[in-house]
């Protein structure tokens, strides 16, 4: 089975330009969330879909960051403009839909390690 | 506030047993998740508890007291290729994993 598909696994890019970054998620999965995590820390939900539509994005800097999820399977992260504080890795995972008395896990692709200059 | 708490950094040697402890205070919870980062790489599923006790995968062990709201992942038989950083997450009321900062496990020879 394929795991979680993601691009690129770099990125240098100077403040205040664009940047896009794509996932790919496990076939069937229905849920999928993106991921920053800074160097030293753990993951921070950016936002999460349930198919094509947002469950929770209380946490995603609207102002710069968005998301989308066409058609309910890959999903593409945008940042416009980027900041020096975006340095980070962005990490997709995919899970089936979470409810209770199942296991719920998550699985990550490799991340998009972001370097701002 | 949602808080999970776990140690920063940890040293270990080769061969012996080492216990990341975890405190967490959550809205709810939906289990407790640990899971293995390398440098450089996503983090991989390590252990899963919903209910009171211990959980034995190997040489990996997880425990789990709801009412101490506490964890620990244990590893025995240390290998150098279980250095890496240590996550815990709980899945809160709404489903959603709450991260700690991860424990950074150094295995010395």
């Amino acid at each position: 089975e394929a795991g979680v598909a993601q691009s690129p696994r770099y990125k240098i890019i100077e403040k205040r330009q664009s940047v896009a970054f794509w996932c790919n998620p496990i076939s069937g999965h229905a849920t999928l969330y993106w991921y920053q995590q800074i160097l030293g820390q753990g993951p921070k939900l950016l936002i999460q879909f349930q198919n094509n539509g947002v469950v929770d994005d209380s946490q995603l800097p609207k102002d710069r960051f968005s998301a989308e999820r066409l058609k309910g399977v890959d999903s593409t992260l945008k940042i416009q403009p980027a900041k020096l504080e975006d340095s980070a890795v962005y990490l997709c995972a995919s899970s089936t839909p979470p409810r209770g008395g199942t296991l719920n896990e998550q699985f990550f692709g490799p991340g998009t390690r972001l370097t701002v200059l | 506030g949602q808080n999970i708490d776990q140690p920063t950094e940890m040293t270990a040697t080769e061969g012996a047993i080492v216990q990341i402890n975890c405190t967490y205070q959550t809205s709810g919870f939906n289990g407790l998740f640990w899971y293995q980062q390398h440098a450089g790489e996503a983090p991989t599923f390590l252990s899963y508890n919903v209910l009171d006790g211990l959980e034995e995968k190997g040489r990996f062990s997880s425990f789990l007291s709801r009412s101490k709201g506490y964890s620990y992942l244990l590893l025995k038989e240390l290998q150098m290729k279980d250095s890496a950083s240590y996550l815990c997450a709980v899945m809160d009321s709404n489903y959603q994993l709450i991260w700690g900062a991860g424990t950074k496990l150094i295995i010395k020879p």
